[in-house]
């Protein structure tokens, strides 16, 4: 099946800086990517819906000057978390759909702010 | 999107077949039933989905009623690793930008 993957895996980092979490479809183009968070024992909450070349759309509740999303190429999704603050502490997820609609999941960045 | 209800928790033994169900009495005809799963720590696996014939491939079986506001999931012979929260989706399966909105899914726990 198809491969997503998500860098870094894992980060920590003080409160106050900004973090970027990268998500690449690796062998297939993704005209569409979505970022999901998973807080513990809680289930997946979609953030955002990310489409190469446009503005993402973001849900409600979702801050989109806090949580910038650039989908700048058909197999390169960014996240990055500004100002980090402790509450944003999580598990990020991304997903790719292919042609046929179809989500692949990355592995997950777990982030961890001070 | 139609709404999926599922049992929060199961156990089942090693070896034997597991059996999830899944209720989506508001399925719309153009909607597909989607299986995932998530091991913990993981990103969320793709299982199987179907329309609304039986579907089956490596990993498990897809039955689906009928009437289409039922399905269950099976993972013929069980192993530790299947142990996870298996999520049952409903969605349109043509269009690549249509979100997938999980509940809370149900935790399966395989015991030897």
């Amino acid at each position: 099946g198809a491969v997503v993957s998500q860098h870094p895996s894992r980060v920590i980092c003080k409160s106050g800086t900004s973090v970027k979490i990268e998500c690449r479809s690796l062998d297939f183009q993704a005209t569409t990517m979505f970022w999901y968070r998973q807080f513990p024992k809680k289930s997946l909450m979609l953030m955002a819906t990310s489409n190469e070349g446009s503005k993402a759309t973001y849900e409600q509740g979702v801050e989109k000057d806090k949580f910038l999303i650039n989908h700048a190429s058909l197999t390169l999704s960014t996240l990055t978390v500004t100002s980090a603050h402790p509450e944003d502490s999580s598990f990020y997820i991304c997903s790719a759909s292919d042609d046929s609609g179809q989500q692949f999941f990355g592995p997950g960045t777990r982030l961890t702010v001070l | 999107d139609a709404k999926t209800t599922q049992p929060p928790s199961m156990d089942c033994a090693e070896g034997r077949a597991a059996n999830l169900p899944c209720n989506h009495s508001t399925i719309s005809g153009n909607e597909y039933v989607y299986w995932y799963r998530q091991i913990h720590s993981q990103g969320p696996q793709y299982i199987i989905h179907g329309l609304k014939n039986n579907e089956t491939n490596e990993m498990a079986s897809l039955i689906i009623t009928e009437d289409r506001k039922s399905s269950t999931l099976i993972l013929p012979h069980a192993t530790l690793r299947d142990t996870a929260v298996y999520y049952c989706i409903v969605r349109v399966a043509s269009s690549n930008d249509y979100k997938l909105s999980f509940g809370a899914g149900t935790t399966v726990t395989v015991r030897a």
